[in-house]
């Protein structure tokens, strides 16, 4: 059974322009979260998603947003790229979404802003 | 906000040792997750603890959610090189959808 796959693995931006990260659950997961590693910093919560919906948001910018798809899979939107957006983005997926489900990782996308 | 202090930061260690680590909280969670991170690539789940007081074991692995539910600790058993990575604990439950990390723990296994 496949993973939590994530695309691209690398991704390289200049400051300003915008970034787009995508993601597929693993079958049968409806829930997809994102989180950001950036270097020192460990693992921040960024969004959540649901059945469709952002069900709850991480301490993040308006500028870091995205969308689940009818089929569950998921997409990170980063606008107006700064240099300190540099980390590894990690989705992971879960069973349906409630209060202290167990979730699981894709391998990350790296996205680096010069 | 919710935060977790994982300790300790590093461990450098002999082969066939053991290796204990841990994570404490002012909060409580409902949830209690451990992952190990290598080079590259995300967290990989180790073990799960939904209840509080229990003790779970996977291989070489055992895990304790604390009956406080703001602690937890993770054993390894006589390691082995292919154990070295970084270790996070995993506090859920409690913010609808959202886990809180530990800062790590960064496991080197001498041969």
């Amino acid at each position: 059974e496949a993973g939590v796959t994530q695309s691209p693995t690398h991704l390289i931006k200049t400051r300003g322009q915008q970034a787009t990260l995508r993601c597929s659950p693993i079958s049968g997961h409806t829930s997809v979260y994102w989180y950001q590693q950036a270097l020192g910093l460990g693992l921040q919560f960024l969004l959540w998603y649901d059945e469709g919906e952002e069900r709850n948001r991480g301490n993040f910018p308006p500028r870091f947003s995205g969308r689940q798809f009818p089929n569950y899979s998921s997409e990170l939107n980063v606008n107006a790229l700064e240099l300190e957006d540099s980390a590894l983005y990690l989705c992971a997926s879960s069973f349906p979404g409630y209060s202290g489900n167990t979730i699981y990782f894709g391998e990350g996308s790296w996205l680096t802003v010069v | 906000g919710q935060q977790l202090n994982q300790s300790p930061q590093s461990m450098f260690i002999q082969e066939g040792e053991d290796v204990s680590m841990n994570c404490t909280s002012s909060s409580i969670f409902n949830t209690w997750l451990w992952y190990k991170q290598e080079p590259g690539e995300g967290p990989v789940l180790l073990i799960a603890l939904y209840k509080a007081g229990e003790l779970t074991s996977n291989g070489r692995l055992t895990a304790q959610f604390g009956i406080t539910r703001k602690d937890s600790f993770l054993n390894i058993s006589a390691s082995i090189p292919s154990d070295v990575g970084i270790y996070f604990c995993a506090g859920g439950g409690t913010s609808y959808g959202k886990l809180t990390f530990g800062q790590g723990t960064i496991l080197t296994v001498h041969p």
